[in-house]
């Protein structure tokens, strides 16, 4: 079974406007991280962010980690019509070293 | 660097027939992983290697799938006999994990695969 869940499943939201999207997960993990996946192309990894880490920030992007309550959130600031893709969310698992998506978020920013 | 290279890009097969997917990982990653993408189920992690050593294959969906890696620079996903319901992208990834574990993959284009 999937270990990240994202929500929502589509966002939609105009030039310039902020996206957030969030991800939760079930067991522990090492580490979390965020890829962006253009269409008919292979996923990017955005940003990296450790469990023992509570934010991170990476140009327009902003994660953040709350292991207390099992969820992430990806941030993109000033949002770009170039930023329209799908975003996953992947855990690494602490009991295996293999990393697992979740089912992805589809933004698209209206220009 | 090339990044990790796929081949084909695209395959079209009839059912029944074997197909050999390939991939070629980042030179000096020891960790090589094969994922399977489709609307219905997302991304799926089929098989893993580290040091060429398949470690964890529990995602491979029947015997009819097999993975090798018979060296750190190659490796293939077979499919023998292929069936429709198999038709997805299948992606490699590879990535460096040295005392650190999980560390961020690197994709191919992906072999976009059509079982008639």
């Amino acid at each position: 079974s999937q270990q990240g869940e994202e929500d929502p499943q589509a966002l939609s939201i105009q030039e310039g406007e902020n996206a957030t999207m969030n991800c939760s997960y079930k067991t522990s993990i090492n580490n979390l991280q965020w890829y962006r996946q253009n269409s008919g192309r292979g996923l990017v990894h955005l940003i990296l962010i450790r469990s023992n880490e509570r934010e991170k920030h990476s140009g327009r992007l902003r994660v953040t980690l709350d292991t207390s309550k099992k969820s992430s959130s990806l941030l993109i600031t000033a949002s770009r019509a170039a930023d329209t893709a799908s975003y996953f969310c992947a855990t690494g698992q602490t009991s295996y070293d293999k990393v697992i998506f979740g089912p992805g978020t589809s933004l698209s920013v209206i220009p | 660097d090339a990044g990790v290279i796929q081949s084909p890009r695209h395959e079209v097969t009839e059912m029944g027939q074997e197909v050999t997917l390939r991939c070629k990982p980042i030179s000096g990653h020891n960790s090589l992983f094969w994922y399977r993408q489709t609307m219905m189920r997302g991304l799926e992690l089929l098989i893993y290697f580290n040091n060429n050593v398949p470690i964890d294959d529990s995602g491979m969906p029947e015997d009819r799938f097999s993975a090798k890696m018979p060296n750190a620079s190659f490796s293939t996903l077979k499919i023998q006999p292929s069936e429709p319901r198999d038709s997805a992208v299948y992606f490699c990834a590879s990535s460096f994990t040295g005392t650190a574990t999980n560390e961020k993959l690197f994709f191919g284009s992906g072999t976009q695969l059509s079982v008639l």
